[in-house]
């Protein structure tokens, strides 16, 4: 089955700088990726998502690139501000096999004003 | 904010006691999920309901038993839970399992 790896698992960046979070995954197959954001003591919500038609879909401060090749993907964000600390969970989605999520293992954010 | 309501927002229950969770979805969805999530782990997908079939049980104990009786609503009976079932359990909705999932706000349980 999918097996989704996340790196890194805590990220500290300052105001202003940029922040890349990678994932890799294992089932060629997959072709949906989205990604979520979950505050401290709140629910995940998602912020973007790519599809494997695409190489790369940006929104605002914050893109995601895919390389299907090489079966990773990446979140982009630039200009970081302390409301971006929070933990980011990317995840992949095979069509054969329900369209199921399977997540990565998350990356904590801490922003530094 | 509130496409889906989760209840109760935590719960404290003992390895002896039957408690149900309950996730209710207002956007016309016909895919609901339970996720259990832990410190430090991802996401766990647990099961999967298409228009009110289960189409995934990711090999989850039997001591956690669930139900939906219709496409807005789902349940999770617990019963004879172990202390390491101690988590954030989420619920989430889609419109069917190919498209983006939206979050309820989660119940967490401890397990005395």
């Amino acid at each position: 089955g999918e097996n989704v790896e996340q790196h890194p698992s805590t990220l500290s960046v300052q105001e202003g700088d940029s922040a890349v979070i990678k994932c890799t995954y294992s089932d060629s197959a997959s072709n949906y990726f989205p990604w979520y954001k979950q505050e401290l003591g709140k629910r995940p919500q998602l912020i973007i998502d790519i599809r494997s038609n695409v190489g790369e879909k940006k929104d605002q401060r914050i893109a995601v690139t895919l390389n299907k090749t090489a079966k990773h993907f990446s979140l982009h964000i630039t200009e970081t501000q302390p409301e971006d600390s929070a933990v980011y969970f990317c995840a992949a989605s095979n069509p054969n096999q329900g369209g199921k999520l399977i997540f990565g293992q998350g990356t904590e954010l801490s922003v530094k004003p | 904010e509130t496409g889906v309501t989760q209840t109760p927002r935590h719960l404290v229950m003992g390895m002896t006691n039957k408690k149900s969770l309950k996730c209710e979805q207002h956007l016309g969805h016909n895919a609901m999920y339970w996720y259990k999530q832990s410190a430090k782990k991802p996401l766990e997908l647990m099961f999967v309901y298409n228009f009110k079939e289960q189409t995934e049980n990711n090999s989850v104990p039997s001591r956690f038993s669930p139900e939906c009786p219709n496409s807005s609503h789902l349940f999770l009976h617990l019963h004879t839970l172990q202390p390491e079932d101690s988590a954030l359990y989420l619920c989430a909705s889609s419109q069917d399992q190919r498209y983006e999932q939206y979050f309820g706000p989660g119940t967490r349980l401890t397990v005395t």
